[in-house]
Order: structure tokens, then C-alpha cells, then sequence
């Protein structure tokens, strides 16, 4: 099954600093979902990829996808103390429609 | 407003006791399906349902049923909770070509 790895697991950054959280996989992406999750609550979508090289952005998020890596970035510049929460990837597997998440990365902005 | 609504948000039952979580959404989306999240392990899909009276399992279906009698709903049921099925839960839907997959806002399940 795929796997999805993402990096850093946490992040603890002082507000107005650039960061990057990384998410790999095991197979090929087809479709690539980054999310927001404030802890305990639910997930807000933020965008989706879906070909090579397609790059997005989102207030101060931007987020591209690197299909030779199997790879995508999600970028915060500027980081604000609302950029505060769990980011998720998620990627199709197969035909079900089913997304497979990454396992998180703890992002912390300290004022 | 385009939205995933599940209850109860928060339930502390017991062991034994059967139990329903209700997700319910109004976008007309065929695809629907329920996750489990928990520290250290993710989001794991638990069923998932194509369209009415089509559902399938996940990674991680035991101990869980669900059902599909109308587009809108998507019921999770616990026949028998047992404590390792304390958990954070969340249902989502999609339709089949959709590119972004609404999820509702989770249930805390704790289980004694």
C-alpha cells in the first residue's frame, strides 16, 4: 500500500520566518491534498495537486509537487501565529477514492 | 452552506455498550467514508461508501459496521465498543470526480 512520509514530524518557528514541510511517497502520486488541523478538531481543506510540477497557493501557503520525487512541499512565508496547527498530506490510492494521510507535521509559530 | 455534520461531537461510553455516530452530508456526494485518527498513527480509513447500498472496508474495520440506505447519511456503528476504540472519528465525503474531500468536524470517542 502507499505510504506517505512526512517531514519534519515538528517545527517550532518564531513568527515571520519561512518554513517547509515535505510529504514523500512510496509510490506515484497522482493526487496530492494538503490539510489543516487544528489539534482535536477537524480538517480544513487548504489545496489539492494533481500534476507535475503544478504549484498553488493560498494567502501565504504555496505548495508544488514534484512527480519524478514523488514528492510535494507545502511553503508558509512569513509564518503568523494562526499558521499554528497539524498539516496533513493526503494522496488517491487506486480506483476507491480513498485518501492516504501522512502521518502530520506539528507546526508551532512563537510570537 | 456546503457541509459534513456528525454527532455526537464528544461521547464517553462503556465497554459493551452499542453505539451510533451519525455523518450526514448536503452536498450530494456519492463517495463518503469514516476514519480514525490517533497519536502516533494518522488518519486511517475504517469503511468507505461508493454510493447507496455500497460500502466497503478500510484498513482498519474491525469491531465497526456502517450502512448506506440514503446518499445523505453514512452511520457508524460500534455493536460492541471496547477501550482501543477510544479515538478521535471522522467522516468525509466527495463525489467521484471531486478534488477536495469535505471532512466533518470529528467526534472524540472515549470508551471505559
Amino acid at each position: 500500500s502507499q505510504e506517505l512520509e512526512q517531514s519534519p514530524q515538528s517545527l517550532i518557528v518564531q513568527e515571520g520566518k519561512n518554513l517547509t514541510i515535505n510529504c514523500t511517497s512510496s509510490k506515484t502520486l497522482y493526487g496530492l491534498y494538503w490539510y489543516k488541523q487544528k489539534y482535536g478538531e477537524g480538517l480544513i481543506f487548504l489545496m489539492m495537486l494533481q500534476k507535475g510540477g503544478e504549484e498553488k497557493s493560498h494567502e501565504k501557503i504555496t505548495a508544488k509537487l514534484d512527480e519524478k520525487k514523488q514528492q510535494s512541499s507545502l511553503h508558509i512565508t512569513a509564518s503568523q501565529p494562526s499558521h499554528a496547527g497539524i498539516y496533513l498530506c493526503g494522496a488517491d490510492v487506486g480506483s476507491n477514492y480513498k485518501l492516504t494521510f501522512g502521518k502530520g507535521t506539528l507546526l508551532t509559530v512563537n510570537p | 452552506e456546503a457541509q459534513v455534520t456528525q454527532n455526537p461531537r464528544y461521547l464517553i461510553t462503556v465497554t459493551g455498550k452499542k453505539l451510533t455516530v451519525t455523518c450526514s452530508q448536503n452536498m450530494n456526494h456519492e463517495y463518503m467514508s469514516w476514519y480514525r485518527q490517533d497519536p502516533g498513527l494518522g488518519l486511517r480509513q475504517i469503511y468507505y461508501s461508493m454510493n447507496v447500498e455500497v460500502t466497503d472496508k478500510g484498513d482498519v474495520p474491525e469491531g465497526y459496521k456502517v450502512s448506506r440506505k440514503e446518499k445523505r447519511n453514512f452511520p457508524l456503528i460500534l455493536e460492541s465498543p471496547s477501550p482501543n476504540q477510544t479515538s478521535l472519528y471522522f467522516c468525509a465525503s466527495r463525489t467521484r470526480q471531486g478534488r477536495e474531500q469535505y471532512f466533518g468536524p470529528g467526534t472524540r470517542l472515549t470508551v471505559t
